[in-house]
């Protein structure tokens, strides 16, 4: 059974960086058939894709979060992880990450975690 | 970039048939998966691949994808289905998510 842990400040002052940390077991982050996604969801809302990477470090992202968002992997220690930079109380959400089939299907997500921007 | 549209709310009697809609541009050329979260929970993955149910799914769900619009049903609605259910399709290098909608069971 896979399981994805997101790991991270839960709190954070606007205009600082948001980082968090994925890490995955019961399964192999090396398995080509699958990318390692970010995904967001303010309170009371939807759920908005932040980005994926695949196990050689290519990645895609959102449009619109593009210009401050990147994403990286660490296959030895069985990690990805997340950095927002410049962020706003609009980025205020639970920051879930999750696995993703080539085919595009999302399979297994972690928990979920609760990051507040706010001085 | 590509919009999934979804209905906010479907009411539907324990026992009914709740019918959930996702309509987008050409959507029947995409494939949609459909996810199910109940609050405080992460989402999970009730239909994949337009209509194939994953393991642990109940046979009361159903996918169907045609046209501009795809559909998920729930036959036999429980009380345990009330939560809310989005769609979602991989276009262009982007996952894209319906605004989902919540299903409550009168």
């Amino acid at each position: 059974q896979v399981q994805l842990q997101e790991s991270g400040p839960g709190l954070v002052k606007p205009s600082e960086t948001l980082s968090l940390t994925c890490t995955v077991s019961g399964g192999s982050i090396r398995n080509g058939n699958y990318y390692w996604t970010w995904i967001r969801q303010p309170a009371g809302k939807g759920l908005e894709w932040i980005g994926r990477i695949y196990n050689s470090g290519s990645t895609n992202y959102n449009p619109s979060l593009k210009s401050r968002v990147i994403i990286s992997i660490d296959t030895s220690k069985s990690q990805f992880s997340l950095n927002l930079a410049s962020v706003t109380a609009a980025d205020t959400a639970v920051y879930f990450c999750a696995r993703a089939h080539v085919l595009g299907v999302i399979d297994y997500w972690g928990q979920g975690a609760l990051v507040i921007v706010s001085s | 970039s590509y919009v999934l549209t979804q209905p906010p709310s479907v009411s539907v009697a324990p026992g009914e048939t709740a019918m959930m809609t996702c309509a987008g541009s050409n959507l029947g050329t995409k494939t949609v998966h459909w996810y199910q979260q109940k609050p405080g929970q992460a989402p999970l993955l009730v239909m994949s691949y337009d209509f194939d149910r994953p393991s642990g799914i109940p046979e009361r769900f159903s996918g169907a994808n045609s046209g501009t619009t795809a559909t998920l049903t729930i036959t036999r609605v429980e009380a345990g289905d009330e939560a809310d259910y989005f769609c979602q399709v991989w276009d262009t290098d982007s996952e894209i998510f319906g605004g989902g909608t919540k299903l409550t069971v009168l």
